[in-house]
């Protein structure tokens, strides 16, 4: 899985746009960006997933860029709860022809939604 | 939809002695569950891969002596931590990925402390 790098840590004032950013300049063709969070003490939580396009789900909207080396995790309007470790991770699609569907994990941004 | 349980979320157990948590995914089938180990502020890493039916793939350095797959049906998988010692105190996460899907989705976790 190609790497991702991430901020360690965010502040977010509650109720404006929280915008996460992720750089996976090393991405090829097959590779998926997903965004997981969590929260302390607990497992983690699918957020959303894309290969190219943009994408937007009841959590959050998903933007990758044109070249597909960086992408922007955006929860428009952040609540306390939305207090967690993000992290964005790259993987091989299920058609790629290999068997590694395996998430690695790297440290996250820690996000604080400050009330 | 899409919802994993793990059981216990919490053990305490005494050195020496085993301890099995089970992982199910409660309204979906999945024939890929994951197994993964979290340290204090570390991130997660993965241990193993287990396919329903067949033996699970160990990532390197994880003792699969010690540390005891089984997953016999879709919806169920079972971590057995043999002769624990307090080096194996960890939060233990299972995911389990969907049939025809790549996304992994995750239970809430289970605290191990071996006194």
């Amino acid at each position: 899985d190609a790497k991702t790098t991430q901020p360690p840590s965010m502040d977010c004032a509650e109720g404006r746009a929280a915008n996460l950013p992720c750089n996976h300049s090393t991405i090829s063709g097959n590779e998926y960006v997903y965004w997981y969070r969590q929260i302390h003490s607990q497992g983690p939580q699918y957020i959303i997933h894309g290969l190219k396009n943009n994408e937007t789900n009841e959590m959050a909207s998903l933007i990758i860029t044109e070249d597909r080396k960086s992408s922007t995790l955006i929860l428009p309007h952040a609540t306390l709860r939305d207090t967690a470790v993000y992290y964005c991770i790259v993987r091989s699609s299920l058609n790629s022809g290999g068997s590694n569907y395996k998430l690695t994990f790297g440290k996250g941004t820690l996000l604080t939604v400050n009330p | 939809g899409a919802v994993v349980s793990q059981h216990p979320s919490w053990v305490i157990c005494k050195s020496g002695t085993s301890v099995k948590i089970e992982c199910r995914s409660l309204d979906f089938q999945a024939t890929t569950m994951f197994w993964y180990r979290q340290f204090p502020k570390q991130s997660l890493m993965l241990m193993a891969t287990s396919n329903e039916g067949s033996k699970a793939t160990y990532e390197q350095g994880v003792e699969k002596d010690k540390f005891l797959i089984n997953h016999a049906s879709l919806t169920l998988s079972t971590l057995t931590v043999t002769s624990a010692h307090p080096e194996d105190s960890s939060f233990y996460i299972c995911s389990a990925r969907l049939l025809g899907e790549d996304t992994q989705y995750f239970g809430p976790g289970t605290r191990l402390t071996v006194l």
